[in-house]
């Protein structure tokens, strides 16, 4: 089955500084893939996706970046604010065959004010 | 419209008893799967509906959990006999029809399950 790493556990940034979480997969039929934002207590919240026909998405601050050759894809914050302190997870699927979201372990992202 | 909801948000229980857990999904939405997430943890998938059928219960950690869905809309997880391990947030989540090309999940607020 499908599985996902996802680094690092935990990243500390500067209020205004980027920061960047890497993931990869295995299974090379996955072909969609969601980063959710999750706040303490509360529900994941999907931030942006990715499907495996395009290389980069942006919006906003947040950039996400695909490499299927590689398995492995990126989120990218600029420009950090203390809101975006949360944890994060990566995941991938596929639209067909086995549909649920495999995640990776999660990011707790804390930026400094 | 209203998204995701789950009832209770909280479950106090006694080690070996048995308890039910409710999703209701978006209108509409004809995906529902069930995801478990233990505390400072990612989620661990546990089954997947189309519509009432169950293409896919592979995540089900032993034959304590079962789980079904009625009429393409509410979902029940039962876990029979609870053991202090199954402890954690179950979350529910649900998606569009298979005949779209998008896999979006929304998430429930989930249910935290404490087994004393």
């Amino acid at each position: 089955g499908e599985n996902v790493e996802q680094h690092p556990s935990t990243l500390s940034v500067q209020e205004g500084d980027s920061a960047v979480i890497k993931c990869t997969y295995s299974d090379s039929a996955s072909n969609y893939f969601p980063w959710y934002k999750q706040e303490l207590g509360k529900r994941p919240q999907l931030i942006i996706d990715i499907r495996s026909n395009v290389g980069e998405k942006k919006d906003q601050r947040i950039a996400v970046t695909l490499n299927k050759t590689a398995k492995h894809f990126s989120l990218h914050i600029t420009e950090t604010q203390p809101e975006d302190s949360a944890v994060y997870f990566c995941a991938a699927s596929g639209v067909t065959g086995r549909r649920a979201l495999t995640f990776g372990s999660g990011t707790r992202l804390q930026v400094q004010p | 419209g209203a998204g995701v909801s789950q009832s209770p948000s909280n479950k106090v229980t006694e080690k070996g008893k048995d308890v039910e857990l409710r999703c209701d999904p978006i209108s509409g939405h004809t995906a529902l799967y069930w995801y478990r997430q233990r505390l400072g943890q990612g989620l661990e998938f546990l089954i997947y509906f189309q519509g009432n059928s169950a293409p896919d219960k592979s995540g089900l950690p032993s034959d304590r959990f079962s789980a079904e869905r009625t009429g393409e809309s509410v979902s029940t997880l039962t876990i029979q006999r609870t053991q202090q391990e199954d402890s954690a947030v179950y979350l529910c989540a649900s998606s569009l029809t298979r005949l779209a090309v998008y896999n979006e999940q929304f998430f429930g607020p989930g249910t935290r399950l404490t087994v004393l």
